[in-house]
């Protein structure tokens, strides 16, 4: 597609639910990232997929957290057992290899409300 | 620990004039920094990268330039228009390690009146 693509835009889910995010990125683009935005704070990266390489995760706030990219293209992250302090905007960026003369382009989020 | 610091509060100004928001960071060493703009309820846009060895970097109405010494980056809108109103973001990064993860400033509101 022309952008990266991020559905549902909005997810409202009780507490203790599993949800999962998805993210659709730019044709071609090896590299994808999923960051979160809280009101506040900067952006916090979640994980990183690469072609083939294996994901670095370093950033998933806990084993609640998860993503997997199936195909090299389209990435899911799934929060399980969700928790009130999970909500916050997930967005999700893909780039090309060199992503440092074109930066990240970013999909325009979803927003996830845990009550 | 790395800190990154934007303007806290809002910058308003009359369109026409020169927007300057201001991104200092500590505790690290950058080898590249870039400027985003964030609209409400929109994905960050990537605006300008400038690397290290970079004094300035120019694009249309907009110039940023990097003070590795200050450890500043300062972002100008010229001839500012009410469009210009978003929300600015800086982010740095590194070649060294693992240069993947951009580390982000929360941002500086910027008003542009009409």
């Amino acid at each position: 597609g022309a952008g990266v693509s991020q559905s549902p835009s909005n997810k409202v889910t009780e507490k203790g639910k599993d949800v999962e995010l998805r993210c659709d990125p730019i044709s071609g683009h090896t590299a994808l990232y999923w960051y979160r935005q809280s009101l506040g704070q900067g952006l916090e990266f979640l994980i990183y997929f690469q072609g083939n390489s294996a994901p670095d995760k370093s950033g998933l706030p806990s084993d609640r957290f998860s993503a997997e990219r199936t195909g090299g293209s389209v990435s899911t992250l799934t929060i399980q057992r969700t928790q009130q302090e999970d909500s916050a905007v997930y967005l999700c960026a893909s780039s090309s290899h060199a992503p440092l003369n074109y930066g990240y382009t970013f999909g325009s989020g979803t927003r996830l409300t845990v009550v | 620990s790395q800190k990154i610091e934007q303007n806290s509060e809002a910058l308003n100004i009359q369109e026409g004039k020169t927007a300057t928001l201001t991104c200092n960071y500590t505790n690290y060493s950058p080898a590249y920094l870039q400027w985003y703009r964030q609209d409400p309820g929109r994905g960050p846009v990537f605006l300008l990268l400038i690397r290290e060895n970079e004094k300035e970097k120019r694009k249309e109405r907009l110039k940023v330039t990097f003070d590795t010494t200050l450890k500043q980056s300062l972002f100008h809108i010229t001839a500012s228009q009410p469009a210009d109103s978003a929300t600015y973001l800086c982010a740095l990064g590194s070649y060294a390690g693992n240069n993947r993860k951009l580390i982000w400033g929360l941002g500086t509101s910027l008003a542009v009146n009409p």
